[in-house]
């Protein structure tokens, strides 16, 4: 079966780091995206990698480790505005998007 | 601004009452998608239309239906709602051509209440 594993909340303080991270066990790769979700709202999307490494965007950057099904969502300077869960979702060999459950992110002050 | 729109954004309906959920877009985007997404559960994919191509999710319940009558509209057709279908309802679209890979833009979600 597909399965995306992502931790079900984290915790962090406004101003700090948090990474989160997801592992993917997929029939084929091609593509993972992260989309940030408020509750109640839309998913957003934030970041899209294909190539293993690491993608900037802002305080926001994105990493993937294809040979570990692995990547992670790394967000800095923390703000209030930045609790949202965030969803992890790759495209298998058949270009289906399986989404993770997503990661509840609470910001402290 | 070019975007995905649904209507209503939340719905409430009785057991058994059939129901439908309107989605459209001005993004021009040839793929459109519906989920339903349950409180902290991944969005669940119902089915899309690759143009007008309808593809139907093997595990899709017969009492959801789906038309599309022309590129900006897709609607979601619940014919006998029943409890368990309660959820956000999310349409989304993406343009995809040559690359297969493209986002997906969601719209703002109906949250169907089943009472």
């Amino acid at each position: 079966g597909q399965n995306i594993d992502q931790p079900t909340e984290m915790t962090a303080t406004e101003g700090a780091i948090v990474q989160i991270n997801c592992t993917y066990q997929t029939s084929g790769f091609n593509g993972l995206f992260w989309y940030q979700q408020h509750a109640g709202e839309a998913p957003t999307f934030l970041s899209y990698n294909v190539l293993d490494g690491l993608e900037e965007k802002g305080r926001f950057s994105s990493f993937l480790s294809r040979s570990k099904g692995y990547s992670y969502l790394l967000l800095k300077e923390l703000q209030m505005k930045d609790s949202a869960s965030y969803l992890c979702a790759v495209y298998d060999s058949n270009y289906q998007l399986i989404w993770g459950a997503g990661t509840k992110l609470i910001i402290k002050p | 601004d070019a975007m995905v729109i649904q209507n209503p954004r939340y719905q409430v309906t009785q057991f058994g009452k059939p129901v439908t959920l309107s989605c459209s877009q001005t993004l021009n985007h040839n793929v459109m998608y519906w989920y339903q997404q349950k409180s902290s559960q991944a969005p669940k994919l119902l089915f899309h239309y690759y143009d007008k191509d309808f593809n139907n999710e093997a595990d899709t319940p017969d009492n959801f239906q789906s038309r599309r009558p022309n590129t900006s509209f897709c609607f979601l057709d619940i014919r006998s709602p029943g409890l368990g279908d309660a959820a956000m309802y999310l349409c989304a679209t993406s343009r995809v051509g040559r690359e297969l890979v493209n986002e997906q833009f969601f719209g703002p979600g109906t949250r169907l209440t089943v009472l």
